[in-house]
């Protein structure tokens, strides 16, 4: 079967740092996503990761440990606008399976 | 550039009546997913276009769903008749083509309530 799974919810303060992990078991694999998602709007491309190891865009950084099915995302200098769902997605055969998300608040 | 648009944004329907959801996808994408969220679970794929043609709709839940996507442009995707069961928000997405790893964008999607 398929399968993703990751935290259901999550609080840090503001300008601190929290990571959201993310297991999978999925058949094919072409990628790992990293999408936010405000409430009500669209989800918003954050990381990709094919290859294992650690993408890093600003204050997100993304790791991917394909023989663990694991991967990562590290939010440094939280803000209060980083307060969203947090949707990791594994890409197979041309379209995303994803997991459930991870509800953010971030607290000053 | 235009991001994915879909129309309506909100739709309440009573149970037996038919809903037509709209997507224009960022110009110039041939490829073209619909995915659905109901209440508590996480966004699961119904289908994927490649211009006109249906590349996979494996996720479709019954035939009571119809996706079309005439020109290769925009898609449509009617409930016909609806059930309690079809209500939660329907996301579509786009890219340019298929190649693995292509970032898919999203639209806001339509939040569809069967009473």
């Amino acid at each position: 079967g398929q399968n993703i799974d990751q935290p259901t919810e999550m609080t840090a303060t503001e300008g601190a740092i929290v990571q959201i992990n993310c297991t999978y078991q999925t058949s094919g694999f072409n990628g790992l996503f990293w999408y936010q998602q405000h409430a009500g709007e669209a989800p918003t491309f954050l990381s990709y990761n094919v290859l294992d190891g650690l993408e890093e865009k600003g204050r997100f950084s993304s790791f991917l440990s394909r023989s663990k099915g694991y991967s990562y995302l590290l939010l440094k200098e939280l803000q209060m606008k980083d307060s969203a769902s947090y949707l990791c997605a594994v890409e197979g055969y041309n379209k995303l399976i994803f997991g459930a998300g991870t509800r953010l608040a971030v607290h000053p | 550039e235009a991001g994915v648009t879909q129309f309506p944004s909100h739709s309440v329907i009573e149970k037996g009546q038919t809903v037509t959801l709209r997507c224009d996808p960022i110009s110039g994408h041939d490829n073209l997913y619909w995915y659905r969220r109901v209440m508590g679970k996480e966004i699961k794929f119904l289908l994927h276009f490649v211009k006109e043609s249906k590349q996979d709709e494996s996720g479709m839940p019954n035939n009571r769903f119809l996706a079309e996507r005439t020109g290769g442009t925009y898609s449509t995707l009617k409930v016909q008749p609806a059930e309690l069961e079809d209500s939660g928000v329907y996301f579509c997405a786009s890219n340019p083509r298929i190649r693995g790893g292509e970032t898919q964008y999203f639209g806001p999607g339509t939040r569809l309530l069967v009473l």
